[in-house]
């Protein structure tokens, strides 16, 4: 059975930093490419980041990039994203999401985990 | 970026109606279209992908099609569960975007 848990995230002031992690099991990880979603309270769902299955390759919206950095460790099958310069409008329930495969979209969720930047 | 425009964004129906949710992109985007089902204080659930496949488990009376640039989502007999927040998505390459939503009813 595919997991994807979630951890981190809490409440942290503007300009403050906080990590995500997501811890996967029921697969082969390394096999498989990783993504960042946030929703903002009330709102749509917002891409935030990707990461391919080597963890070479890694792609950011431009809202987070030069802020936030995802990263992978395939021998924990673990994924982080270190959220720095936290801003107001960073506010969401950040989600961790598994492709299907190459090319097939997004299949499962981690619970998701709420993130509140406010002093 | 291309943008992903869903329509209507909110729609009222009946148990075992038929409904459509239409999603268009602002540019080609082939057959890397999604769709994913969000009820409140849930995370969402992934639907469809590659524009008409289903993921595994998904009941046969949710279907999609199109290709290119404008793409549905058909509920053949609408059921309770059903009621929900659905979401388009493409992902013909970064940055992924997806469409506002559409609230479905009763």
């Amino acid at each position: 059975e595919v997991q994807l848990v979630q951890s981190g995230g809490g409440l942290v002031q503007p300009g403050g930093s906080l990590r995500l992690s997501c811890a996967a099991s029921g697969f082969t990880f390394s096999n498989y490419a990783f993504f960042w979603v946030r929703q903002a309270p009330g709102k749509g769902l917002e891409w935030v980041s990707t990461i391919d299955g080597t963890g070479t390759g890694t792609y950011y919206a431009d809202s987070v990039k030069g802020r936030f950095t995802i990263s992978r460790d395939n021998s924990k099958n673990t994924v982080d994203l270190q959220m720095n310069s936290l801003r107001a409008e960073d506010t969401a329930i950040y989600y961790c999401t598994k492709e299907r495969g190459a090319f097939m979209g997004l299949e499962y969720w981690g619970q998701g985990t709420l993130v509140t930047v406010s002093s | 970026d291309i943008q992903m425009t869903q329509s209507p964004s909110s729609l009222s129906a009946s148990i075992g109606d038929r409904v459509t949710i239409t999603c268009r992109a602002s540019q080609d985007i082939g057959y890397y279209l999604a769709w994913f089902q969000q009820k409140p204080g849930q995370a969402p659930k992934s639907l469809i992908y590659a524009a008409s496949s289903l993921h595994t488990g998904v009941p046969s009376r949710f279907s999609g099609s199109g290709s290119g640039t404008h793409f549905t989502l058909t509920i053949s007999s609408l059921q309770p569960e059903d009621f929900a927040t659905y979401f388009c998505q493409h992902y013909n390459h970064h940055p992924i975007t997806f469409g506002l939503g559409t609230r479905l009813e009763i």
